[in-house]
C-alpha cells in the first residue's frame, strides 16, 4: 500500500493568514492526488483533484501543487469558514489517505 | 444535481449483519466506479471497497471475506453487505462516486455501531 504522510497534524492560524499543508507519498504517484476539507459531523468535500485542479465551486484561495511524492495545499487568505480538517488522498492505486491536518483558529 | 444518500446504518451486535444502501441521483451508478469509505469515531478515512463499471470488485484487507459491494442498476443504488461485524467496524460509512481523476465525491454518510 502507498502510505500518505501529512504535515503538520495541526496548525493554528488567523483569518487572513496564508497556510500551507504538505502531503508526502511513500512512492511516486505522478499527479494522482486529491485534497478534501471536512467539518465536524459532515462528509469530506473535494477541493482539489489531479494535484492542482480546482473542483468546481471551490474558492480560488485554495490551490494545490506538486507531483511525484511531494504535494502541497495552500490557502492564500484564510476565511472563517476554512477552519476544518484537511485530508490528502492518493489515487494512483486503491485510495489511501493522509492522517489529516486540523486547522484551528489562533 | 448529483446526489448520494446512504441509509441502513444502526446499532448491531458483534457477529451480526447489516446492509447499507446508497441511492444515487443525477448520474448512473452502473456507468461509474463507486466506492465505500469509512471513518471510525474521531479517526481518519479508510477506503473499504470499490466496484468498477464493468462489475469487478475489490476490498480492503480489513473487510475481505466479510463485506460485499454490489449494485442494483434498476434502482440506481449501491450496496454494502456487511457480515461478521466486529467492534472495529464501528464507523460512519460513506459511499462515493469515483471521478475521472479517481477523486471521490461523497454522500452524507451513515453511522454503523457494533456493540453488545
Amino acid at each position: 500500500d502507498i502510505q500518505m504522510t501529512q504535515s503538520p497534524s495541526s496548525v493554528s492560524a488567523s483569518v487572513g493568514d496564508r497556510v500551507t499543508i504538505t502531503c508526502r507519498a511513500s512512492q511516486g504517484i505522478s499527479s494522482w492526488l486529491a485534497w478534501y476539507q471536512q467539518k465536524p459531523g459532515k462528509a469530506p468535500k473535494l477541493l482539489i483533484y489531479a494535484a492542482s485542479s480546482l473542483q468546481s465551486g471551490v474558492p480560488s484561495r485554495f490551490s494545490g501543487s506538486g507531483s511525484g511524492t511531494d504535494f502541497t495545499l495552500t490557502i492564500s487568505s484564510l476565511q472563517p469558514e476554512d477552519f476544518a480538517t484537511y485530508y490528502c488522498q492518493q489515487a494512483n492505486s486503491f485510495p489511501t489517505f493522509g492522517q489529516g491536518t486540523r486547522l484551528e483558529i489562533k | 444535481e448529483v446526489q448520494l444518500v446512504e441509509t441502513g446504518g444502526g446499532l448491531i451486535q458483534p457477529g451480526g449483519s447489516l446492509r447499507l444502501s446508497c441511492a444515487a441521483s443525477g448520474f448512473t451508478v452502473s456507468s461509474n466506479y463507486m466506492s465505500w469509505v469509512r471513518q471510525a469515531p474521531g479517526k481518519g478515512l479508510e477506503w473499504v471497497s470499490v466496484i468498477y463499471s464493468g462489475g469487478s470488485t475489490y476490498y480492503a484487507d480489513s473487510v475481505k471475506g466479510r463485506f460485499t459491494i454490489s449494485r442494483d442498476n434498476s434502482k440506481n443504488t449501491l450496496y454494502l453487505q456487511m457480515n461478521s461485524l466486529r467492534a472495529e467496524d464501528t464507523a460512519v460509512y460513506y459511499c462515493a462516486r469515483v471521478g475521472w481523476f479517481r477523486e471521490l465525491l461523497w454522500g452524507q454518510g451513515t453511522l454503523v455501531t457494533v456493540s453488545s
